[in-house]
C-alpha cells in the first residue's frame, strides 16, 4: 500500500510569512509524528498524535509552531511568522499504536525561509 | 538526560568486507532501539529494532544488530558490504513511557568497489 506522503516537497517562503505543511499517514495508522531535521543532524522530535489527540508537543520550539490532526488522519504543521532559523527538513512519520511498533517516515518537506 | 551517540561521522569499507556502524545509548529504564537508513533524497527507512528477547536482531537487506546491555550499545552489522549499502544510517531509542524517538547524529557509510 501507499506510504506516508508529505506536501509540498519543497517550500520557499519569505521571512514573516505563514506556512502549512501537510502529512498523510499510512492508512490505518493511529499514531502520527512530526520531526525536524537540520542538515547533518538526526531528526528531532516536535510533536505527536494518537488519533486526533495531540499527546506530546514538548518538542515544538515556540508558540509560532502548531499542529493539528482534526479527523485522526491527515495532519498539518503550521509555522507562523517564519524566521530563517526555521529552515530545515520537516519529516512526518506514522505507526500503529504501541511502544514496540516502528515508525514509517515520509519523504519530508524541505522548508527554506529567505 | 536520554541520548544516543554515534561516535563515527563516516565509516569506509570495501565491498565484500564486514561492516559495523556503532551506536551507544544513555537512558533510564528499558530502551527500545531502532536503526534507520536514509538514501539521498529519500525518507528514512526502517531497518530493524530491538524490543526484548534475543540480543541479536536481524533486519532488512541482510543487516543485523547486537544489543549489549552492559555496554549500552546497539551496533549495526553486516557480514558482507555492498556498494548499494552506501547511505546515512541513524540509530534511535524510544523510552518505555514515551512515544518519541531520540536519534543519533547519523553515520555515513561509504562502501568502495
Amino acid at each position: 500500500g501507499a506510504g506516508v506522503s508529505q506536501s509540498p516537497r519543497y517550500k520557499v517562503t519569505k521571512r514573516g510569512q505563514d506556512v502549512a505543511l501537510r502529512c498523510d499517514p499510512i492508512s490505518g495508522h493511529v499514531s502520527l509524528y512530526w520531526y525536524r531535521q537540520a542538515l547533518g543532524q538526526g531528526p528531532e522530535f516536535l510533536t505527536y498524535f494518537n488519533y486526533e489527540a495531540q499527546q506530546d508537543k514538548s518538542g515544538l520550539p515556540n508558540d509560532r509552531f502548531s499542529a493539528e490532526r482534526p479527523e485522526g488522519s491527515i495532519s498539518t504543521l503550521t509555522i507562523q511568522r517564519t524566521e530563517q532559523r526555521d529552515s530545515a527538513m520537516y519529516r512526518c512519520a506514522s505507526s500503529s499504536t504501541g511502544f514496540s511498533y516502528e515508525q514509517y517516515f515520509g519523504p519530508g518537506t524541505r522548508l527554506t525561509v529567505t | 538526560a536520554q541520548s544516543v551517540a554515534q561516535p563515527e561521522d563516516q565509516v569506509n569499507v570495501a565491498e565484500g568486507n564486514p561492516l559495523t556502524v556503532k551506536c551507544t545509548y544513555s537512558v533510564s529504564g528499558n530502551p527500545y532501539l531502532f536503526w534507520y537508513v536514509q538514501y539521498p533524497n529519500r525518507g528514512l527507512q526502517f531497518l530493524l529494532k530491538y524490543i526484548t528477547g534475543d540480543n541479536l536482531v536481524k533486519g532488512s537487506y541482510g543487516f543485523e544488530a547486537e544489543f549489549n546491555k552492559s555496554q549500552t550499545s546497539f551496533h549495526l552489522k553486516k557480514p558482507s558490504a555492498l556498494v548499494s549499502d552506501s547511505a546515512l544510517y541513524f540509530c534511535a531509542v524510544r523510552l518505555y513511557n514515551t512515544d518519541k524517538l531520540i536519534f543519533g547524529t547519523g553515520t555515513r557509510l561509504q562502501v568502495f568497489p
